[in-house]
């Protein structure tokens, strides 16, 4: 198994409160990616990031910022988290070519009340 | 970017081989195939992927239609492991990693 590891994996907040998730690994992949995964929705893309401090905007990254300062370490964060954020966060990590396997964390499962 | 179409859910029985086909017919010359697959409350793993010829390993096999138009994951013998929903994803050299994830089939295995 790939070595990605994401932290924490159950979480429980209030709506408005500051939430940031992490995702780390071990496999000096280039590439990390933030989804989050709702029934009737699939697996949708928050951000990516190509490299230490470059990210870019997937489909639903409104609400969410992400920062990576180290290869081994992207993290997510709901700077005011709102109950529709409630969700299953999965972190993903691939290598240089878009033929690359995106191999995925185990997930956070986040509660917004 | 050129999206897939999967049925909802599929049903085998173990021990049995299972075909689970994808459509892409929009898909382009440099599009890769790719296969992934969700078990309970665990995130996607790589299953397999392919360009244009029939690929195999150790989990399963890929079947790619001449005109790439539409491919099948199969699995030879399925087991009761094998019970997840499964994911048909194209990846190019132009969509910079924003893959499109649609709903899968979810394939029940019956024992």
């Amino acid at each position: 198994d790939a070595g990605i590891t994401q932290s924490p994996r159950h979480k429980v907040t209030e709506t408005g409160t500051p939430v940031t998730l992490r995702c780390h690994q071990t496999e000096n992949h280039r590439y990390m990616y933030w989804y989050r995964q709702d029934p009737g929705h699939g697996l949708r893309l928050i951000h990516y990031s190509y490299g230490v401090k470059d990210t870019d905007k997937g489909e639903v990254s409104d609400g969410y910022s992400v920062s990576r300062s180290k290869t081994e370490d992207f993290l997510l964060t709901l700077e005011s988290a709102t109950s529709s954020q409630t969700s299953v966060y999965f972190c993903a990590i691939s290598g240089q070519t878009h033929t690359d396997t995106q191999y995925f964390g185990p997930g956070t499962r986040l509660t917004v009340l | 970017d050129a999206k897939t179409t999967q049925p909802n859910s599929m049903e085998s029985n173990e021990e049995e081989p299972v075909h689970l086909p994808c459509n892409h017919s929009t898909i382009s010359g440099t599009d890769y195939i790719h296969w992934y697959r969700q078990l309970p409350s665990q995130g996607p793993e790589y299953v397999i992927h392919g360009l244009t010829s029939n690929v195999n390993n150790r989990m399963a096999s890929l079947a790619i239609a001449e005109d790439r138009k539409s491919s099948t994951l199969i699995l030879h013998r399925a087991t009761l492991r094998d019970a997840a929903v499964y994911y048909c994803i194209l990846s190019s050299a132009g969509n910079n990693r924003k893959l499109i994830w649609g709903l899968g089939t979810s394939l029940a295995v019956n024992p």
